[in-house]
C-alpha cells in the first residue's frame, strides 16, 4: 500500500473517555501532519512532525491532546477526557519535503456522545 | 489574521460545461497554494500545487492560476463530468512547512 492509512475509520466514545488514533504515512515521507475537520468546514492544522520531532503545534491543540511519532514512522494522536466539541474528522497527511503536495489519509471520524 | 475564502459555496452545472472556482486569501506573502478534492466522508486528494513563483499549473482538464498581488486563485475545470462532483478545497501555505490554511470549500454537482 503506497498511501497514508489511518486507524480506526470510525470511533464512538462517551464524554470523558480517552481515545487514540493511529496514522501510518507513506513510507519514505518524513513530514507528518494532523488536521481536524468539522462538518462544512475546511481542515484546520493541529500539529506537524519532521521525523520524530514535533516542530509545531496549533493553539487548537489543547493540553488534552497529545501527539507522538516515536520512531519517525507512524504517529498517534491521543485525546484525553473527550468532550462533545472534539467530535470531528481527524485527518493525517504526509509529505517528503516542505513545499510539496500533501497526501492525506481517509481520516478517523470521532463521535463523542 | 490569515484567511482563505472560497466562492461560491456550492455550484450545480450540467455535464459538459466549463466552470471556474474562486479562492481568495488575505496575505500575499505565501509559499504555495494547493487545490484539493474531497469526496463525502473521505480524505483529501491533492489536485494541483502552485509555488509562489508560478502563475499557473495544469493537469488534464484542470488548470489553476495564482495572482499573489491580488490574493486570488482560480481553478478551471474544462468539460465537466458527473465524476467531478465533489467538494473542492483551496489551501494556502502562509508560513512554510505545509501548515496549510484551508477555505471552506466549494461543493460541486455535475448533472448528467
Amino acid at each position: 500500500d503506497t498511501g497514508v492509512s489511518q486507524d480506526p475509520r470510525h470511533k464512538i466514545t462517551k464524554r470523558g473517555q480517552n481515545v487514540t488514533f493511529r496514522c501510518d504515512p507513506i513510507s519514505e515521507h518524513n513530514r507528518l501532519y494532523w488536521y481536524r475537520q468539522t462538518l462544512g468546514q475546511g481542515p484546520e492544522f493541529l500539529t506537524y512532525f519532521q521525523n520524530e520531532a514535533q516542530l509545531e503545534k496549533s493553539r487548537l491543540l489543547s493540553d488534552r491532546f497529545s501527539a507522538e511519532r516515536p520512531k519517525g514512522s507512524f504517529s498517534t494522536l491521543e485525546i484525553q477526557r473527550t468532550e462533545q466539541g472534539d467530535s470531528a474528522m481527524y485527518l493525517c497527511a504526509s509529505s517528503l519535503l516542505d513545499n510539496e503536495k500533501l497526501f492525506f489519509g481517509s481520516g478517523t471520524q470521532l463521535s463523542v456522545l | 489574521k490569515q484567511e482563505v475564502t472560497q466562492i461560491p459555496a456550492a455550484l450545480s452545472v450540467p455535464e459538459g460545461e466549463n466552470l471556474v472556482l474562486n479562492c481568495s486569501f488575505t496575505d500575499s506573502a505565501i509559499y504555495n497554494l494547493q487545490w484539493f478534492r474531497q469526496d463525502p466522508g473521505k480524505g483529501l486528494t491533492s489536485l494541483l500545487l502552485i509555488q509562489s513563483s508560478q502563475r499557473e499549473q495544469t493537469s488534464g482538464r484542470l488548470n489553476a492560476s495564482l495572482d499573489k498581488s491580488s490574493g486570488r486563485s482560480t481553478l478551471y475545470i474544462a468539460a465537466s463530468q458527473p465524476g467531478d462532483s465533489a467538494t473542492y478545497l483551496c489551501a494556502v501555505d502562509f508560513g512554510g512547512y505545509s501548515t496549510l490554511t484551508f477555505g471552506k470549500g466549494t461543493m460541486l454537482l455535475v448533472s448528467p
